[in-house]
């Protein structure tokens, strides 16, 4: 596995604005999974992405992959005060069930 | 139950304490998972457990010890840690060890070494 590299670092938005954060990553990949993180809680499982897909969604979340360019995003529409949470990204080569978490973005959604 | 519990939930223990993590799961998962995580940092992978069977060790120091009795259950035995070994840990659970399968994890146990 590899770890992948979050930007922004951190993110400001109103409620029912969208949030996009993107995840980019320096070898192929054979899928992309996005967890979610409340302060000092577990992480959640949010989206996996395949290497052969290229668009997800889920709900409010929708997530793109461009391996040509090694890059991943999550877009989070109509977000609300609850969305505020740190999002990691984690890019997987292999097939062992090993993640690598990139360095994260830090949502924070006000009222 | 898609829960994944750990206990305790906060543990402050000294150099040269002997103290253990416990991790549960009852999804019928069989792969189990320790994470490290600091302050503002993505956790990091210590351990990973396939089958009972310890697979992975991310070359963590031997001060922390894993142990699986049984499939539904994972253990970390901490024995004269330091102080910077204070952080969150994290125990996760998978249906199999592949990299296609979520993880679902617990809510972490914070640790603080005097």
């Amino acid at each position: 596995s590899q770890q992948g590299e979050e930007d922004p670092q951190a993110l400001s938005i109103q409620e029912g604005e969208n949030a996009t954060m993107n995840c980019s990553y320096k070898t192929s990949i054979n899928n992309l999974q996005w967890y979610r993180q409340n302060s000092g809680r577990g992480l959640v499982h949010l989206i996996l992405i395949r290497s052969n897909e290229r668009e997800k969604h889920s709900g409010r979340l929708r997530v793109t992959l461009d391996t040509s360019k090694k890059s991943s995003s999550l877009l989070i529409t109509a977000s609300r005060a609850a969305d505020t949470a740190s999002y990691f990204c984690a890019p997987s080569t292999g097939t062992a069930s090993k993640l690598t978490f990139g360095t994260g973005t830090r949502l924070q959604v006000t009222l | 139950d898609t829960e994944v519990t750990q206990t305790p939930k906060h543990l402050v223990m000294g150099m040269t304490n002997k103290k253990s993590l416990k991790c549960e799961q009852h999804m019928g998962h069989r792969a189990m998972y320790w994470y490290k995580q600091k302050a503002k940092k993505p956790p990091e992978l210590m351990f990973v457990y396939s089958y009972e069977k310890l697979s992975i060790n991310e070359s963590v120091p031997s001060r922390f010890s894993p142990e699986c009795p049984n499939s539904s259950l994972l253990n970390l035995h901490l024995h004269a840690l330091q102080p910077e070994d204070s952080a969150l840990y994290l125990c996760a659970s998978s249906q199999g060890p592949w990299i296609y399968n979520e993880q679902f994890f617990g809510p972490g146990t914070r640790l603080t070494v005097l």
